[in-house]
């Protein structure tokens, strides 16, 4: 099993729909969870972080993360063509402390 | 606060040659972690610096090395380059690992 895995894509999207982003990880003992856009030829940009189970919201974006099912997930809310990007799902494994990525969804709002 | 800078932006080299590669991270931030991406196997984790120390590892060959200097400042080396070393390198910074990392613009590295 892969050590952190999202869907590649390409994950089309009307305008104005909700754009839901899924990753899994293999650590159960991970601790931390982040969520990066990275635009063609740009480096990646952090969204959000999430620690706890629950969801967490800021703005248009919603993440949300169930350590007993080792998932999290992003939803964007009202997507724009702005969002259009690849989203990296990155995990903090807890044995060894590296940041793991996943090697990212390709998102396209469809205008 | 200014961000992570990285130089060169671009490089290229031919097969065998070495190349130095160097990151300024955002002021405060003590590690510093290096990160390979290319299309088909995404970002890959290098190493990752504290205070000096090396940290952590990922899973390259000897040839890929680095440091950190007293102001944080990180240097990342690759000897004997070869053509499949051709892809972006990042730098990212943080307080710590477990935080937040924030990302260079990165250097992309042609090797022909």
């Amino acid at each position: 099993q892969k050590e952190v895995e999202q869907n590649s894509g390409p994950l089309s999207v009307p305008e104005g729909a909700i754009a839901s982003l899924n990753c899994t990880y293999s650590d159960r003992g991970s601790q931390s969870f982040f969520w990066y856009r990275q635009y063609s030829g740009k480096s990646p940009e952090l969204i959000m972080s999430i620690y706890s189970n629950g969801d967490k919201e800021d703005g248009r974006f919603t993440a949300q993360l169930n350590k007993a099912s080792q998932y999290v997930s992003l939803l964007i809310r009202d997507s724009q063509p702005s969002d259009s990007a690849t989203y990296l799902c990155a995990v903090s494994m807890n044995r060894d402390d590296k940041i793991i990525f996943g090697k990212g969804t390709r998102l396209h709002i469809l205008p | 606060k200014a961000g992570v800078t990285q130089t060169p932006r671009y490089l290229i080299k031919t097969r065998g040659q070495q190349v130095t590669l160097s990151c300024s991270p955002i002021s405060g931030h003590r590690s510093v972690s290096w990160y390979q991406q290319t299309p088909g196997q995404g970002l890959q984790f290098l190493f990752e610096y504290f205070s000096e120390t090396q940290r952590n590892k990922g899973n390259f060959p000897g040839r890929f090395s680095g440091r950190q200097f007293s102001n944080s400042r990180s240097e990342m080396n690759v000897s004997t380059l070869e053509l499949g070393d051709s892809a972006l390198y990042l730098c990212a910074s943080s307080s710590n690992l477990q935080e937040t990392q924030y990302f260079g613009p990165g250097t992309r590295l042609l090797v022909l």
